[in-house]
Parts: C-alpha cells; sequence; structure tokens
C-alpha cells in the first residue's frame, strides 16, 4: 500500500532531550516536508526537501533539523526540545512533476508533548 | 507570499442540511487550490483540487467547490450533510507552478447534530 508512515505516533518528552521522529514513504517521491498544526494556525511547513541531500527552510524552522540521505526517508530531529514545540507533525511527500500539478500524501500525524 | 483565510473556525449543522465552508486566498495569480479533511485522530485525506479548468471541482464523499477568481474564493460545499462528516477541514493555496508548496487556512471545525 503507497503511504507516508511517520513514527513514534504519540511522544511525550521533556525539555532538552534530543528526539528524532522519522519519516518514510514508499511511492519514490522526490519531495517531502514536514508540517506543524496548532489549534487556530492550521499547518506550518517546517522543512522541505526537493531530493536527496538538497532541503530547505520553511516558515517555522526554528527548533528543527532535517537530513535527506535517502530517498524514502525524511526524519525530523529536534535537538533540544523545548515546550512550545509541543505540537501535532505531519510528513509529507509527492512526485516533482514538471507541471507543477503535485499533490501531497500526508502521515497520519506525530503528536509530541515537551513537558 | 499566498495565504489562506478560513473565517469559520467552527460550524455546526444537522445531519441532512446543507453545507457550506468558506476559504479565501491571497496570490497574485491563479494558484493551485485545495481542500482537505482531517477525521478526529486521522492524517489529512485530499477532498478536492483546483489546477485549471473548470471552475466548479467534484471531489470524494460527495463535496463540491467553486473557484471564483473575482472573489479570491475556493468554497467547500455538500448538498446533504452526514453524521460521518464531522471533521476538520482546511482550504490551502499553492503556487501555480509548484502544487506541493501548500500554505494553509486554520481550519473550520465541522460539527454534526444529529
Amino acid at each position: 500500500e503507497a503511504q507516508v508512515t511517520q513514527n513514534p505516533r504519540y511522544l511525550i518528552t521533556v525539555t532538552g532531550k534530543k528526539l528524532t521522529v522519522t519519516c518514510s514513504q514508499n511511492m519514490n517521491h522526490e519531495y517531502m516536508s514536514w508540517y506543524r498544526q496548532d489549534p487556530g494556525l492550521g499547518l506550518r511547513q517546517i522543512y522541505y526537501s526537493m531530493n536527496v541531500e538538497v532541503t530547505d527552510k520553511g516558515d517555522v524552522p526554528e527548533g528543527y533539523k532535517v537530513s535527506r540521505k535517502e530517498k524514502r526517508n525524511f526524519p525530523l530531529i529536534l535537538e533540544s526540545p523545548s515546550p512550545n514545540q509541543t505540537s501535532l507533525y505531519f510528513c509529507a511527500s509527492s512526485l516533482k512533476q514538471k507541471t507543477g500539478a503535485n499533490v501531497l500524501t500526508f502521515g497520519a500525524g506525530s503528536r509530541l508533548t515537551v513537558l | 507570499a499566498q495565504s489562506v483565510t478560513q473565517p469559520d473556525i467552527h460550524i455546526t449543522v444537522s445531519e441532512g442540511a446543507s453545507l457550506e465552508l468558506r476559504c479565501n486566498y491571497s496570490y497574485g495569480a491563479t494558484p493551485y487550490l485545495f481542500w482537505y479533511v482531517q477525521s478526529p485522530g486521522q492524517g489529512l485525506q485530499l477532498l478536492l483540487k483546483y489546477f485549471s479548468g473548470d471552475t466548479l471541482v467534484q471531489g470524494i464523499k460527495g463535496f463540491e467547490a467553486e473557484f471564483k477568481r473575482s472573489q479570491s474564493s475556493f468554497n467547500l460545499r455538500k448538498p446533504s450533510v452526514h453524521w460521518s462528516d464531522a471533521a476538520e477541514y482546511f482550504c490551502a493555496v499553492a503556487p501555480n507552478n509548484a502544487g506541493n508548496m501548500l500554505t494553509f487556512g486554520g481550519g473550520t471545525r465541522l460539527m454534526v447534530k444529529p
């Protein structure tokens, strides 16, 4: 089944304890992206990647890192989490079509709580 | 930069009633437009999209949306709501050369009364 898989789905951690949220897609998509969802703010883009070894900042990159060493994986790294990073995180991927008519496929989400 | 406004944070409708969720966007040209639905505890599912052509777009689950360039709107409609439609709905806009570079609205939470 074509899908985007995120892990963990739920995580409670403490301030300053490094964590990684993994994201993997099995659709051979070039483009991958991370969003965070907060009440009333919708989804905001954290980082995105156009292809392997190519990453760029989105609208809210502070406090996050990403890497794209393989096409299928795009982990989100919180080096020193803080309570304001408590949120619901979504990974998404798509083909990179020349027409631009790309459609994102989203993962199920990862709910992170930082105490 | 593009932006999206969903004026209604919460909407409650009775089952069987019609529904319209509002979405207004700001973008310099004709954008790509999307509606996504998020059921409780679930990820985002694409309901429908507009890239070009017919301004009335049909989607899944009986939803449709109409692109009105003059009003910069892309409102979502359904003639008869079912209890299973209770969810949060997100409108999103993207540049017309990069449909994956989405900017989302704040969302509208739909509640359905029996």
